[in-house]
């Protein structure tokens, strides 16, 4: 079983929908986060959580909201999907300090 | 304002040759950095990293270099194999206050290892 699990692995979704993305954990670690790729953007943060109680916007946060129900879970939702939230998602965990994130499969996500 | 910059968007080199990936930066308050490894439907998995403090970090096959007064660091990979074949980023770490590091990714290099 891998590390960290995010569902779905894919969506397609249409305009104005609410949709959730869930990512669950097994290594114990405090720190989660999520991330968008686009196509030659790179990987770009858009909310981070240190724990249960603390939640951070990272630099692209507009149109979204997350909840850490659990140590283990951080969710990302779209209240209201738009076309240009098109992208691979992924969730990160990390010990924290100077040390490497761990990622999830990735969940591809299409607006239409 | 990009502060991770990769920029050769692909790289084409033939098997057994090295491998050189190129990253610029420009916050100098980064003082730790990473390569991943990207494989198409996967999610990115840790390479190799490398603290400010050092200037040369060597696992296996792979080797990053650093040059602080350049603000620069380099992948090599060799001999280069057909399986290395996959987007890699440059992503560099700083503190950003209450004891949080936050990471800050390139736009990737595909790298394409020629049998």
């Amino acid at each position: 079983d891998a590390d960290v699990t995010q569902t779905p692995r894919n969506r397609i979704t249409k305009t104005g929908k609410r949709i959730m993305l869930e990512c669950s954990q097994t290594k114990g670690h405090d720190r989660m986060y999520w991330y968008r790729q686009d196509p030659g953007l790179g990987l770009r943060l858009i909310y981070y959580s240190f724990d249960v109680k603390d939640i951070n916007k990272g630099e692209i946060s507009d149109g979204y909201s997350v909840s850490r129900q659990a140590q283990a879970k951080f969710s990302l939702s779209l209240e209201s999907a738009i076309p240009n939230q098109t992208a691979l998602y992924f969730c990160a965990t990390g010990e924290g300090g100077n040390t490497e994130a761990f990622f999830g499969q990735g969940t591809r996500l299409t607006v239409v | 304002d990009q502060q991770v910059k990769q920029n050769s968007p692909s790289l084409s080199v033939q098997e057994g040759r090295i491998s050189i990936l190129n990253c610029d930066y420009t916050n100098s308050m980064f003082d730790y950095f990473l390569w991943y490894k990207k494989y198409p439907a996967e999610g990115p998995t840790f390479l190799i990293s490398i603290s400010s403090i050092k200037d040369k970090n060597e696992d296996g096959r792979f080797t990053v270099f650093l040059n602080k007064s350049a603000k620069h660091l380099s992948l090599h990979i060799v001999p280069s194999q057909p399986g290395d074949s996959a987007v890699y980023f440059c992503a560099a770490s700083a503190y950003s206050g209450a004891g949080s590091y936050q990471l800050t990714f390139g736009k990737g290099t595909k790298l394409s290892v020629i049998p």
